[in-house]
């Protein structure tokens, strides 16, 4: 079963709004990461929050972490066009000697000129 | 210096036959990661390498998939008697030792049996 569940699966904006990911997760985490994928291709990080955080900035990127509900929001301001993407959460899962990613299915994000 | 990097970018085969991914990971990554990823979907995890351990195969879909890691470095997906449902974008990624929570991915292998 997924880890991670982001909704909305898909999000249509015009530039300059802002867009609002949001991801869900089921067991404790020691941090989660949000991911980049372009055209199907391969993943690019973007940040990562670790549990002690609630919130977290990289230029227009915003992240927040709520341990107590196990969800993270992942805000991108001032959208561009050259963000559509898919965006994905991703946990680690530790167990024996792997500390294994565990993604959600992802955000489709379409930012429109 | 150089990211990772997957060959062949694309791969069309028939079902059947037997198909070898490659992954180069960045130099001096301890840690190699291979994903699938089917069309719309999030990545399923497969293999994990860690150095000189031995490898957490518990993602590996079935007995057709196996992944070797030669001198700790190169790794090779090998999927035999390919099925349609085989058919995904085959991703690797690698972490290096003192950032295990961060994966660098490759641009991925796509793999189409028909």
């Amino acid at each position: 079963s997924q880890q991670g569940e982001e909704d909305p699966q898909a999000l249509s904006i015009q530039e300059g709004e802002n867009a609002t990911m949001n991801c869900s997760y089921k067991t404790s985490i020691n941090n989660l990461q949000w991911y980049r994928q372009n055209s199907g291709r391969g993943l690019v990080h973007l940040i990562l929050i670790r549990s002690n955080e609630r919130e977290k900035h990289s230029g227009r990127l915003r992240v927040t972490l709520d341990t107590s509900k196990k969800s993270s929001s992942l805000l991108i301001t001032a959208s561009r066009a050259a963000d559509t993407a898919s965006y994905f959460c991703a946990t680690v899962r530790r167990g024996g000697n792997t500390d294994k990613l565990i993604f959600g299915t992802g955000t489709r994000l379409q930012v429109f000129p | 210096g150089a990211g990772v990097s997957q060959s062949p970018s694309n791969k069309v085969t028939e079902k059947g036959k037997d198909v070898e991914l490659r992954c180069d990971p960045i130099s001096g990554h301890t840690a190699l990661y291979w994903y699938r990823q089917s069309l719309g979907q999030g990545l399923e995890f497969l293999i994990y390498f860690q150095g000189n351990s031995a490898p957490d195969k518990s993602g590996l879909p079935s007995d057709r998939f196996s992944a070797e890691r030669t001198g700790g470095s190169v790794s090779t997906l090998t999927i035999q008697r390919t099925q349609q449902e085989d058919s995904a974008v085959y991703l690797c990624a690698s972490s290096s030792p003192t950032g295990v929570d961060t994966q660098y991915f490759g641009p991925g292998t796509r793999l189409t049996v028909l």
